[in-house]
């Protein structure tokens, strides 16, 4: 069971340059988010999203944008990489379609991005 | 607003001993409180969860917590540490139908032969 699966692993940037992070879940999960996660900071929601068509905002959604493709895909994007980006992103999942509720999420491997 | 608080940002332990990793949190409704692991360049992986059944709670590994409503605290413990447990641990509050999921800033637990 592959579970949730980040594309790519690891991506040097250039400053101003966009990027796309891709996430698929096959566990038929209604809900995805968007995390980022920095040094003594644990781990903060920069997007979410309940099902298809739908995505919101979380702590931290500046400089990025989110796209939900279908039930199964998920995708981050930056449109101009900046410094402060730099950052290990992570793509998770969960059953519910009620945002945050009791039900645990299924995390991916992760996403290494560092920005110069 | 909601709250999590992670009283240690290192724990140390020899293997075979308690551990103990601290987590209070704040919530103005009943939150659903989560424990969750990290190793080395992978993703956070669910060890338990309270859900307003029992209040103790057992995850896997051997670990367990126990939710005290009157401490807000669930402080997450495991009698006898193994190697493999040396990772970084994340207490994490939820709360149903709000637009919140707070994650502690996590401890990582160091277990030495």
């Amino acid at each position: 069971n592959a579970g949730v699966t980040q594309t790519p692993k690891f991506q040097v940037l250039k400053t101003g340059q966009s990027m796309t992070l891709q996430c698929a879940q096959d566990m038929n999960h209604n809900s995805m988010y968007w995390y980022r996660q920095d040094p003594g900071m644990g781990l903060r929601l920069i997007y979410y999203s309940a099902s298809e068509g739908t995505t919101d905002k979380g702590e931290v959604p500046n400089g990025y944008n989110v796209s939900r493709l279908n039930k199964r895909e998920f995708s981050l994007r930056l449109e101009s990489a900046a410094p402060s980006q730099t950052s290990v992103y992570f793509c998770a999942s969960s059953v519910n379609r009620e945002l945050f509720s009791n039900q645990p999420q299924h995390f991916g491997d992760g996403t290494r991005l560092s920005i110069l | 607003a909601q709250s999590v608080t992670q009283l240690d940002s290192h724990v140390s332990v020899s293997e075979g001993t308690p551990v103990l990793l601290r987590c209070n949190y704040s919530s103005s409704y009943s939150p659903s409180l989560f424990w969750y692991v990290q190793h080395p360049n992978k993703g956070l992986q669910l060890l338990l969860k309270y859900t307003s059944a029992a209040t103790l709670v057992k995850g896997i590994n051997g670990f367990e917590a126990e939710f005290k409503k009157s401490e807000t605290s669930f402080h997450l413990t495991k009698p006898s540490a193994h190697m493999s447990d040396a990772a970084e641990y994340f207490c994490v509050v939820s709360t149903t139908g709000r637009r919140a999921l707070t994650f502690g800033s996590g401890t990582r637990l160091q277990v030495q032969p």
